[in-house]
């Protein structure tokens, strides 16, 4: 079955940077698209960005662009997204999400909805 | 980028209820609107994709329509387990926005 297992809660001071990972099993992980998206306590969803873990390529909102980024390591089908320079508002569970299907070109990003989600990540900022 | 604008933004109903929630797009989304169910400290739950398609596994008293700027999730016969909060999100133009959230909650 498929699963994707995320690390465990962070704590961190402002300035710092975190890095989430989320191990995917059940499925061929090249295969589809990873997102990122985290929820701050309360608020409603926040859409992060993707990663396609075949190669590589990235699309990042413009909100976190220059302070996140999202990697892969195939050999053990494990997506991360590192978050840098953070700030008390960045304190929220994060979540890994995989896109069921969709369309991807260098102009378009269409997806088909996300139907298996990690457990989510809670990172706290606070010095 | 893309406003989604759900409404109502929270709604009390009651077991058996028939409860329609509606999302907006601030531009034309052509039918990449999907739709996810949250219970408290749990991920969303894809229920609904491409504006009108039931996710495997999700029962027949969801259904969802729509296209354009204008879509609506129906829940037929609200069930006690239904109790949550529901958010739309667009995947025709990156960010892939969501809605801000309906909160459902027992009458």
């Amino acid at each position: 079955q498929v699963q994707l297992v995320q690390s465990g809660a962070e704590v961190k001071k402002p300035g710092a940077s975190v890095k989430v990972s989320c191990k995917a099993s059940g499925y061929t992980f090249t295969g589809y698209y990873m997102y990122w998206v985290r929820q701050a306590p309360g608020q409603g969803l926040e859409w992060m960005g993707w990663i396609n873990p075949n190669s590589g390529g990235t699309n990042y909102a413009q909100k976190f662009q220059g302070r996140v980024t999202m990697t892969r390591d195939t050999s053990i089908s494990t997506a991360y997204m590192e978050l840098s320079r953070l700030r008390s508002d960045d304190t929220a569970v994060y979540y890994c999400a995989r896109d069921q299907g969709g369309r991807y070109s260098g102009s378009y990003s269409l997806s088909e909805g996300f139907d298996y989600w990690g457990q989510g990540t809670l990172v706290t900022v606070s010095s | 980028d893309i406003q989604m604008t759900q409404s109502p933004s929270s709604l009390s109903a009651s077991v058996g209820d028939r409860v329609t929630i509606t999302c907006r797009a601030s531009q034309s989304i052509s039918r990449y609107l999907n739709w996810y169910q949250q219970k408290p400290g749990k991920a969303p739950k894809l229920l609904i994709y491409a504006a009108s398609s039931l996710q495997s596994g999700v029962p027949s008293r969801f259904s969802g329509s729509g296209s354009g700027t204008d879509f609506t999730l129906t829940i037929s016969s609200l069930q006690p387990e239904d109790f949550a909060t529901y958010y739309c999100q667009q995947s025709y133009s990156t960010p892939h926005t969501f809605g801000q959230g309906t909160n459902l909650e027992i009458k």
